[in-house]
């Protein structure tokens, strides 16, 4: 079954820098896709970028982007120029087109003013 | 359009009642989803529905069933509540199977003494 990992439970970063969330996930199909996730206190979950296996293009979004590494089945999110309102709970996320959606256990970020 | 809402937001329940968790979608979309969302553990999907009249087990349907009569309606329905059932529970829906994008409702938090 496919599992996703994300080894760092809590981070922090200072408003305006940039931060790096890793996520890696274990899978043996070709075609897949991989999403993250913010889950602010509201908790409303809310799409923040996702990302085709089959691009080798890393998606960007505004001040998000990822460092999609397909061979080691990694994926991180990285943050640039952190903002009050980027604190919440982000989850990386695997979908198949034969497989749900799985979940990692998530992050919390911290922005520090 | 209210996207995806979910009814009720709080519910604190004893050991053995019942419950049914309703969800609904103004999207007009043809799958969705129930998950539950426990701490350090991200979200895990409990049943969904390809489609009205349709449903399945995701990874975690033991002492849940549910029911798709409507499109636009999918619920979630405990028997005799556990307090390992205890929980924050997310409804979510998506377009079709060629889309990705799933949206979620605001989250039921549900509380078995």
């Amino acid at each position: 079954a496919q599992t996703v990992t994300q080894s760092q439970p809590e981070m922090s970063v200072q408003e305006a820098e940039t931060v790096t969330l890793s996520c890696t996930y274990d899978t043996s199909e070709s075609d897949y896709y991989l999403f993250w996730y913010k889950q602010p206190p509201s908790r409303q979950m809310i799409l923040v970028i996702r990302q085709e296996a089959y691009k080798q293009q890393n998606a960007t979004e505004n001040r998000f982007s990822v460092n999609f590494q397909k061979a080691a089945k990694s994926f991180s999110l990285k943050i640039s120029d952190s903002q009050l309102g980027d604190a919440a709970m982000y989850f990386c996320a695997y979908r198949s087109a034969w497989s749900d959606m799985r979940f990692g256990a998530g992050t919390r970020l911290t922005v520090k003013p | 359009n209210a996207g995806v809402t979910q009814t009720p937001k709080f519910r604190v329940l004893k050991t053995g009642q019942s419950m049914t968790l309703l969800c609904a979608q103004d999207m007009n979309h043809e799958y969705m989803y129930w998950y539950r969302q426990d701490p350090g553990m991200g979200l895990r999907l409990i049943h969904y529905s390809v489609g009205e009249g349709t449903t399945a087990k995701g990874e975690v349907p033991d002492g849940y069933n549910v029911s798709r009569l409507k499109k636009q309606n999918f619920l979630l329905g405990l028997e005799s509540a556990a307090p390992s059932q205890t929980s924050v529970y997310f409804c979510a829906s998506k377009a079709g199977a060629l889309y990705n994008e799933q949206f979620f409702g605001p989250g039921t938090r549900l509380t078995v003494l």
